[in-house]
Order: structure tokens, then C-alpha cells, then sequence
């Protein structure tokens, strides 16, 4: 089952914007990462950001998380063509002896020239 | 330094024929995963080991799916027989952190088409 949803599901833009995807979860976490995959490919780890955080900045990959609200943002500014990929959400929960990593569903970003 | 290996990266198959994937984590990376990953979802975990053991293994379907981690290094996910709903990519990843909660490592992938 998916812990997190993304939010848009597809998200198309032009080179140079800025691109903001939403991701909402529903359980406490312990923390939550973001993803990209290129078409074909395997998951590329971008950020980590722990519960008692509030935002993180990797580059042009700017991370906002609200516990409160159960909800985290990755915001990419100045858009490349080689942005276009999708992009997934996912959270750690704290279960006793073990961590787990689960996905959401990703958006879909296309970056055009 | 190599990454996470898979193969093969493509399969194809009839319905009821076993198949085998095989998976070389990061060389140190003591945790080690199977995902599946249908058609425009995110990946869900089938089965996590921390070294040879097997700590998670609850999304596994036991009835048709095996896998093993002999040595705690390289894995092997098998599916027999086969269904038509089986078909989806199968991504392995590593990590160090024994705890699950770090940073994954993932591979390219083994994409499976069940005729």
C-alpha cells in the first residue's frame, strides 16, 4: 500500500521555471525522502529530511516538511530539460525494531525547451 | 565504485514458467531490497534482509515468490509459476544503514512481461 501521495500527478513546465510538487502522507514518520527516476531507470536518492526539520536546501532542490500537517514540498527551481523524470515521495516510519521505507505514487515532471 | 547490479535488465515469458532475478548490492551495503513496481506507481517493498536474514518480508507472497540472500551479499528473487499479473519492473537496492530508515541505493531494474 502507498503511504504518501503526490500532488500534481503530472506537472509539465518550461526551462527556467520553477517546479513544486506536494507530497501528503498519513502516519508519523521518523523521516521523509524524495526520489527522482529517469524513464527506464532505477531511484535516485535527492534529500532526507528528518521529523524535527523543517526545510532543506540541496542545490537547486529546496525541501519544506510540516509534521503538522503531514505534508512535505520539493521545490526545483530554475528548471533543466534533464529535470523531466518523476518524482517520489517517500516516508520512514519508526516500528519498533525496524524502519521502513514506503513510496508514494510520484509526479511526473516534463521540462521542455 | 560499481553500483547496484541487476539482471537481466528485460524478461519476457509465458504465463506458469518460473523466472529468477538476481541482484549485487553495493559492496559493504549490509541491507539489501526487492521492490515491485507496477506501471506509473511508486515502488512497494517485497522483501528487506539485513545481511542473510530476512527482517520484512510480510508484502511477499509466499505461495509463488522465494528469495534468498546466501552469505548476505548478492540476492536472488524467483517467481514460479508466473502470472500475468506479475508483470511490472522488479527494482533491487542496498543501503548501509541496518535500520531501513537511510538513504537506498537503487538498481536499474529487471522488467518482466508476463505473457
Amino acid at each position: 500500500s502507498q503511504q504518501g501521495e503526490e500532488d500534481p500527478q503530472a506537472l509539465s513546465i518550461q526551462e527556467g521555471e520553477n517546479a513544486t510538487m506536494n507530497c501528503s502522507y498519513k502516519t508519523s514518520i521518523n523521516n521523509l525522502q524524495w526520489y527522482r527516476q529517469n524513464s527506464g531507470r532505477g531511484l535516485v536518492h535527492l534529500i532526507l529530511i528528518r521529523s524535527n526539520e523543517r526545510e532543506k536546501h540541496s542545490g537547486r532542490l529546496r525541501v519544506t516538511l510540516d509534521t503538522s500537517k503531514k505534508s512535505s514540498s520539493l521545490l526545483i527551481t530554475a528548471s533543466r530539460a534533464a529535470d523531466t523524470a518523476s518524482y517520489f515521495c517517500a516516508t520512514v516510519l519508526n516500528t519498533g525494531t525496524a524502519s521502513k521505507l514506503t513510496f508514494g505514487t510520484g509526479t511526473r515532471l516534463q521540462v521542455t525547451l | 565504485e560499481a553500483g547496484v547490479v541487476q539482471s537481466p535488465r528485460y524478461k519476457i515469458i509465458e504465463k506458469k514458467q518460473p523466472v529468477a532475478f538476481w541482484c549485487n548490492p553495493i559492496s559493504g551495503h549490509n541491507t539489501l531490497y526487492w521492490y515491485l513496481q507496477n506501471l506509473g506507481q511508486g515502488p512497494e517493498l517485497l522483501i528487506r534482509y539485513e545481511n542473510e536474514e530476512a527482517v520484512d518480508d510480510s508484502q511477499l507472497p509466499k505461495d509463488r515468490f522465494s528469495a534468498e540472500r546466501l552469505k548476505g551479499v548478492d540476492s536472488t528473487l524467483k517467481i514460479q509459476p508466473a502470472e500475468l499479473g506479475d508483470s511490472a519492473v522488479y527494482l533491487c537496492a542496498s543501503s548501509l544503514d541496518l535500520r531501513g530508515g537511510g538513504e537506498q541505493f537503487f538498481g536499474p531494474g529487471t522488467r518482466l512481461t508476463v505473457l
